[in-house]
């Protein structure tokens, strides 16, 4: 299985700060790569896919860079509902794997 | 607007089979992928496998053995059935569409999430 691994685990910001979230992937992945939201008790939510490509209705503070085995989630201006765990996604090989999650939390 | 509905039982015993439904509200339904995800308690996201709208299935090996994934294009709902439970399996069952970008594919809306526990 291809092994995803997020870092940090997690961090503590404030409103209005810029954050940056880290995935490695154990292979290349190419650009096959989705970020997901989830909010505490909630289903996950789509973001970002192809690496980059902003989901319609998602603001625009959220970016997604990265290709091969290196992504990269970076939120500018953090909001107060911006406060969750979030998760990348392999979408190249079978099984689709995660990774283990980035909780931001109010600092 | 697309919703995604499970249902199921929520407990059940170790060995028993959990078996859980996904009714599929609005929108197209035969041009998509459906799958689904789960969560344990605390912990992070598993992909279980996927069915293609021509019937064709991917699981995860880890479950390969115990999984299968069936669609009904009539009622426009998809079914989970993992037998032979353990406590192991007690997490959060997420049904998911998966949309398709050529070969890209994400999980681009998602059901409310499943409660499932075994325990006896």
């Amino acid at each position: 299985d291809i092994q995803m691994t997020q870092s940090p685990s997690s961090l503590s910001a404030s409103v209005g700060d810029r954050v940056t979230i880290t995935c490695r992937a154990s292979q290349s992945v190419t650009t096959f790569l989705n970020w997901y939201q989830q909010r505490p008790g909630k289903a996950p939510k789509l973001l970002i896919s192809d690496a980059s490509s902003l989901q319609s209705g998602v603001p625009s503070r959220f970016s997604g860079s990265g290709s091969g085995t290196d992504f990269t989630l970076a939120i500018t201006d953090l909001q107060p509902e911006d406060f969750a765990t979030y998760y990348c996604q392999q979408s190249y090989y079978i099984p689709r794997t995660f990774g283990q999650g980035t909780k931001v939390e109010i600092k | 607007q697309v919703q995604l509905h499970p249902w199921g039982a929520g407990l059940l015993k170790p060995s028993e089979t959990l078996s859980v439904t996904c009714v599929v509200d609005g929108g197209p339904f035969t041009n998509y992928d459906w799958g689904w995800i789960r969560q344990p308690p605390g912990k992070g996201l598993e992909w279980i496998g996927e069915i293609e709208h021509g019937g064709h299935t991917d699981y995860n090996p880890s479950l390969e053995s115990r999984v299968i994934i069936s669609l009904d294009t009539s009622k426009r709902q998809f079914s989970l059935n993992l037998t032979s439970v353990t406590a192991a399996d007690t997490a959060v069952y997420y049904c998911v569409r998966v949309t398709n970008w050529g070969s890209l594919e994400a999980f681009d809306i998602w059901g409310r999430g499943i409660v499932v526990t075994v325990s006896s």
